[in-house]
């Protein structure tokens, strides 16, 4: 079935480190791709997304390309700030008869050290 | 104020007990979602409605029900609650539209402890 893994965490940076947290999915049809993330107390919001394949989303410094000959969708961000400490989601939603329903990898806690 | 909107936020309740979860949007959105989260599982789908006369189960909607009240409000209910529900719980909302990449906006999450 169709389905997403993350790379474990939690994953524990310096600032100013370079981060990836690793993505792969599966999927019968052509997905859209996203990254949501989940600040500590609150609820998911959107980071990026990409809608086909060599797309880059790109937004406050992170960056992921979607790759459909290795089934990835990696984030990564140059410079890493104390403020990026949350968990991240990846997460794909199908462009046919799946009603932008959303399935989910199980998240990846970082924590960026001063 | 928020776009969406959950109360309440946190719920401690015994097992057995009929537990109501809900959720407004002031997004103007037609399609609304339920989602628990555990700890290393992410989030699942409980069930999903697309307007206000169309519900459909998600992957783990055995022991919930759902209510579509209005396009604003759509209610989660534990009939019976058990301690393995015990999880955060999120709404979240998006537009219809014609595309399927639409963004899906979250509430804050309800956390729920059945003892």
């Amino acid at each position: 079935g169709d389905s997403v893994t993350q790379m474990e965490g939690p994953v524990t940076l310096s600032e100013e480190a370079f981060l990836t947290i690793n993505c792969t999915y599966t999927a019968t049809g052509y997905p859209s791709l996203f990254w949501y993330v989940q600040y500590p107390g609150e609820g998911l919001q959107l980071l990026l997304k990409a809608t086909k394949a060599d797309d880059k989303g790109s937004n406050k410094g992170f960056e992921a390309t979607y790759r459909k000959e290795t089934t990835s969708f990696h984030l990564e961000k140059g410079s890493v700030q104390v403020s990026d400490s949350a968990v991240y989601f990846c997460a794909l939603s199908l462009i046919y008869n799946q009603g932008g329903k959303l399935i989910f990898g199980q998240g990846t806690e970082l924590s960026v050290k001063p | 104020d928020a776009d969406v909107t959950q109360t309440p936020r946190n719920r401690i309740t015994k097992t057995g007990k009929r537990i109501m979860l809900e959720c407004s949007q002031t997004k103007g959105h037609d399609r609304m979602y339920w989602y628990r989260q555990d700890p290393g599982l992410g989030l699942r789908l409980i069930y999903y409605s697309f307007d206000v006369k169309d519900i459909n189960k998600g992957e783990i909607s055995d022991g919930y029900s759902v209510s579509r009240q209005a396009q604003a409000k759509f209610s989660l209910s534990l009939e019976s609650a058990i301690p393995n529900q015990t999880a955060l719980y999120f709404c979240a909302t998006s537009d219809s539209g014609t595309s399927f990449t639409d963004t899906q906006y979250f509430g804050p999450g309800t956390r729920l402890t059945v003892l």
